[in-house]
């Protein structure tokens, strides 16, 4: 059972330069999640998605952009990446049924740009 | 806005000791209150959860009570064990809307020696 995964592990970048990390789960979960966590902080939702075709912005969407094709499939994609997005990033989903608080993450994408 | 303040790492016990973890929130309404565990190199689990007031959740020899009156959920264990050092995060949802979003704290780091 895979549930929640995520690709790549570890990714370098150059400034200005853009990737798409991978995030798919195998539990037919409608809501899906990108967080990101920075050292001694929380984790910040960038964007989040209700269902396949719908997103919507979470706290700190700017620079990043989302897509929801399928109920699997939650990639997120950077463009112009700059060293501001250097962070962890997980992905998570969880059921539809009310109250549905609790959420399956990935194991995570170490992104470091420079 | 809501929050949610958890003390700060790292804690570092020995073997057997007592532990606790403070957290406080902070909220409008009514949240459900969550702790959430990551162990190295892996994503979040959920640890334990209290959906009302004076509810207590538990799991794997953790604690936490919900406590209204004070705003707080402390985590507690009364024997702790190498394999429990990870970082545990405090957190809470408020439902609403089309989705529901967990608000975590910045989490607290626990290293237990042998």
């Amino acid at each position: 059972n895979a549930g929640v995964t995520q690709t790549p592990k570890f990714r370098i970048l150059k400034i200005g330069q853009s990737m798409t990390l991978q995030c798919t789960q195998d539990m037919n979960h409608n809501y899906m999640y990108w967080y990101r966590q920075d050292p001694g902080m929380g984790l910040k939702l960038i964007y989040y998605s209700v269902g396949a075709g719908i997103t919507d912005k979470g706290e700190v969407p700017n620079g990043y952009n989302v897509s929801r094709s399928t109920t699997e499939d939650f990639p997120l994609r950077l463009e112009l990446a700059a060293p501001s997005q250097t962070s962890v990033y997980f992905c998570a989903s969880s059921p539809t049924e009310l109250p549905s608080y609790e959420q399956y993450f990935g194991p995570g994408t170490r992104l470091t740009v420079t | 806005g809501d929050s949610v303040t958890q003390m700060e790492g790292p804690v570092t016990l020995s073997e057997e000791a007592f532990l606790t973890i403070n957290c406080t929130y902070t909220a409008t309404g009514y949240p459900s209150l969550f702790w959430y565990v990551q162990y190295p190199g892996e994503g979040l689990q959920l640890l334990l959860k209290a959906t009302k007031a004076d509810d207590k959740g538990s799991n794997k020899g953790f604690e936490a009570t919900y406590r209204k009156e004070t705003t707080s959920f402390h985590l507690e264990k009364g024997s702790v064990q190498v394999s429990d050092s990870a970082v545990y995060f405090c957190a809470l949802c408020l439902y609403g809307g089309a989705t529901n979003k967990l608000i975590f704290g910045t989490g607290t780091l626990l290293a237990v020696q042998p």
